[in-house]
């Protein structure tokens, strides 16, 4: 079975630029997570989708930050403008679980270094 | 947030030793799960655990569920070097439906 897929692996924009993160879940699971990883911190929740919809982004700053998941499978993340302090490891995730209550299966994340 | 106290920050240990690790919050949860992560590498999953008093082994690898059901706790028996990384806890609040993480436990195996 394959697993999480996330593109690109490293990422490295100057301050007030653009960039957009890519996830394709395991198939067949319902909901999708992006969290956020500084260095030398655990992963912290963006947001969750259970299948198209959004069912939690109360941690997304949703001034800079933006994410779609258009037909309930691959989901894309964005940044714009991009600051220094979004400098961190961009974790996706996927749960057989409806509910979001199951096992988190990651990806390998995408790093991105703001400058 | 939900707070959860991971400990030790790090640890360093001969190779062959056993270690322990534990994860302990304010609030109760339903679901903990045990994750290592390698450099550069996304969050693998050990072990998960959904009741109070739950010990599950996967290999050289124990978790336990804590009875109060706000903690939970990670052995590794018999290290290898292949061990070192950072290890996560996860849990799901009972009030929630989303997984907060530990700030994580770093290992060292010394050959």
């Amino acid at each position: 079975e394959a697993g999480v897929a996330q593109s690109p692996r490293y990422k490295i924009i100057e301050k007030r630029q653009s960039v957009a993160f890519w996830c394709n879940p395991i198939s067949g699971h319902a909901t999708l997570y992006w969290y956020q990883q500084i260095l030398g911190q655990g992963p912290k929740l963006l947001i969750q989708f259970q299948n198209n919809g959004v069912v939690d982004d109360s941690q997304l700053p949703k001034d800079r930050f933006s994410a779609e998941r258009l037909k309930g499978v691959d989901s894309t993340l964005k940044i714009q403008p991009a600051k220094l302090e979004d400098s961190a490891v961009y974790l996706c995730a996927s749960s057989y679980d409806r509910g979001g209550t199951g096992e988190l299966f990651f990806g390998e994340g995408s790093r991105l270094t703001v400058l | 947030g939900q707070q959860l106290n991971q400990s030790p920050q790090s640890m360093f240990i001969q190779e062959g030793e056993d270690v322990s690790m534990n994860c302990t919050s304010s609030s109760i949860f339903n679901t903990w799960l045990w994750y290592k992560q390698d450099p550069g590498e996304g969050p693998v999953l050990l072990i998960a655990l959904y009741k109070a008093g739950e010990l599950t082994s996967n290999g050289r690898l124990t978790a336990q569920f804590g009875i109060t059901r706000k903690d939970s706790f990670l052995n590794i028996s018999a290290s290898i070097p292949s061990d070192v990384g950072i290890y996560f806890c996860a849990g799901l609040p009972n009030t929630g439906n989303q997984f907060y993480f530990g700030t994580g436990t770093s290992l060292t195996v010394i050959p």
